[in-house]
């Protein structure tokens, strides 16, 4: 079992929706958690950071984590074709662990 | 600020040639760190550099291997290609480390390996 698991996609949804993206992971001790988005044929860039538990906002986005379940969101709002991506969860204690990625497609 | 920048940004080799890839990190950031990342596998961790000092290494061959200068810029060099070595190769500077998770990524070297 690897110690982060995300589905791989693709996620396909309409533009406006609400997207959400999931990621499960095994170590309890995880405190630092972050998503990054990468577009085709570019580096990652990251979008979200977040120590420990609780909600973070940053404009469309929301990342939640729930150390009591060993899950982590994103929530994208009124999602627009911009946001075709591939969405990376990682997280880290002492060592960074990444998930494999979600493939995100905003249909116009 | 500038930022990561990496080169060359693609490149092919032929089986059995080596390669060495640059990396220069954003201005003030000590720790460089070097993924390999492909369609099957996805972003694998090769190693993280923090002051000229590996301070992590992941699973990889002894082929791969990096170093970090005194300006914090940093060289990846694979030795013997093998096929297997085709990928995107991404570079990632911090100013604390990947312990904190915080990473700010180059545009990648692209390797095609024939």
């Amino acid at each position: 079992q690897k110690e982060v698991e995300q589905d791989p996609g693709p996620l396909s949804v309409p533009e406006g929706a609400i997207v959400s993206l999931n990621c499960t992971y095994s170590n309890s001790a995880f405190q630092y958690f972050m998503w990054y988005r990468q577009y085709s044929r570019k580096g990652p860039e990251l979008l979200m950071y977040t120590y420990s538990s609780g909600n973070k906002e940053d404009g469309r986005f929301t990342a939640q984590v729930d150390k009591s379940s060993k899950y982590i969101s994103l929530f994208i709002r009124d999602s627009q074709p911009s946001d075709s991506a591939t969405y990376l969860c990682a997280m880290s204690n002492y060592q960074l662990i990444w998930g494999a990625g979600t493939k995100l497609i905003i249909k116009p | 600020k500038a930022g990561v920048t990496q080169t060359p940004r693609y490149l092919i080799k032929t089986r059995g040639q080596q390669v060495t890839l640059s990396c220069s990190p954003i201005s003030g950031h000590r720790s460089v760190s070097w993924y390999q990342q492909t369609p099957g596998q996805g972003l694998q961790f090769l190693f993280e550099y923090f002051s000229e000092t590996q301070r992590n290494k992941g699973n990889f061959p002894g082929r791969f291997s990096g170093r970090q200068f005194s300006n914090s810029r940093s060289e990846m060099n694979v030795s013997t290609l093998e096929l297997g070595d085709s990928a995107l190769y991404l570079c990632a500077s911090s100013p604390t480390g990947t312990d904190k998770g915080e990473q700010f990524f180059g545009p990648g070297t692209r390797l095609t390996v024939l």
